[in-house]
């Protein structure tokens, strides 16, 4: 079946540094993508959403890309803070809507400092 | 801001015995979802459900039930838990039509001796 996967499973960073995560999917008919953040111990958190009619999209601190051409996602974090270290999560849907998720595994972000 | 409950954070249930975890979300949403998570698998659904009574089979349903006698709480059922069902349990909930996110609860996290 259709999965959505991450290139790097692990990422270090240095606190103040832009982190950049990672996401391919392979359902070319997925049209909403969503990025959760996973801390321990807790349940996941949505972050930031984008439809496929975007590119791009930006949050507080965070912004999302979609390149559809070659089925990449990515969630870049601005001044990476300690409070940022988690697993993050993509997921995608091809319905348009969040009631029918594909999960990726997951990358886990490390900040140093 | 809206609250997703799960009765246990943690528990430790003997093979054979019949298991019930409990979620509760108090933002009157119409669907609710059952995932496990698992190490390098991410997220998988097991069952959902888009209304009172209703219920839908998910990508792993087998030695699983739901049951959603009310519109809050969406409760997974082993009848027999088994050693692989040993993992961490999330519950979600969304609008009808599913144009906002999925909020997660905190997991409960099994152990199957």
């Amino acid at each position: 079946g259709e999965s959505v996967g991450l290139h790097l499973p692990t990422l270090s960073v240095q606190e103040g540094d832009n982190s950049i995560i990672n996401c391919a999917y392979s359902n070319s008919a997925s049209d909403y993508f969503i990025w959760y953040k996973q801390e321990s111990g807790k349940g996941p958190q949505f972050i930031i959403d984008i439809r496929s009619n975007m590119d791009k999209r930006q949050g507080q601190r965070v912004t999302v890309l979609l390149n559809k051409t070659v089925k990449h996602l990515s969630l870049q974090i601005a001044a990476t803070q300690p409070g940022d270290s988690a697993v993050y999560f993509c997921a995608e849907s091809n319905t348009g809507t969040a009631s029918k998720l594909t999960f990726g595994t997951g990358t886990r972000l490390q900040v140093t400092l | 801001d809206v609250k997703v409950t799960q009765s246990s954070r943690y528990l430790v249930k003997r093979t054979g015995e019949k298991v019930f975890l409990e979620c509760v979300q108090d933002m009157d949403h119409e669907n609710m979802f059952w995932y496990r998570q698992d190490p390098g698998l991410g997220l998988r659904l097991i069952y959902f459900s888009y209304d009172v009574k209703m219920k839908e089979k998910g990508d792993i349903p087998e030695g699983y039930s739901v049951s959603r006698e009310k519109k809050e709480r969406f409760s997974l059922i082993l009848e027999s838990a088994s050693t692989n069902q040993t993992s961490m349990y999330l519950c979600a909930s969304n609008e009808s039509g599913g144009q906002e996110t999925q909020y997660f609860g905190p997991g409960t996290r099994l152990l199957v001796l």
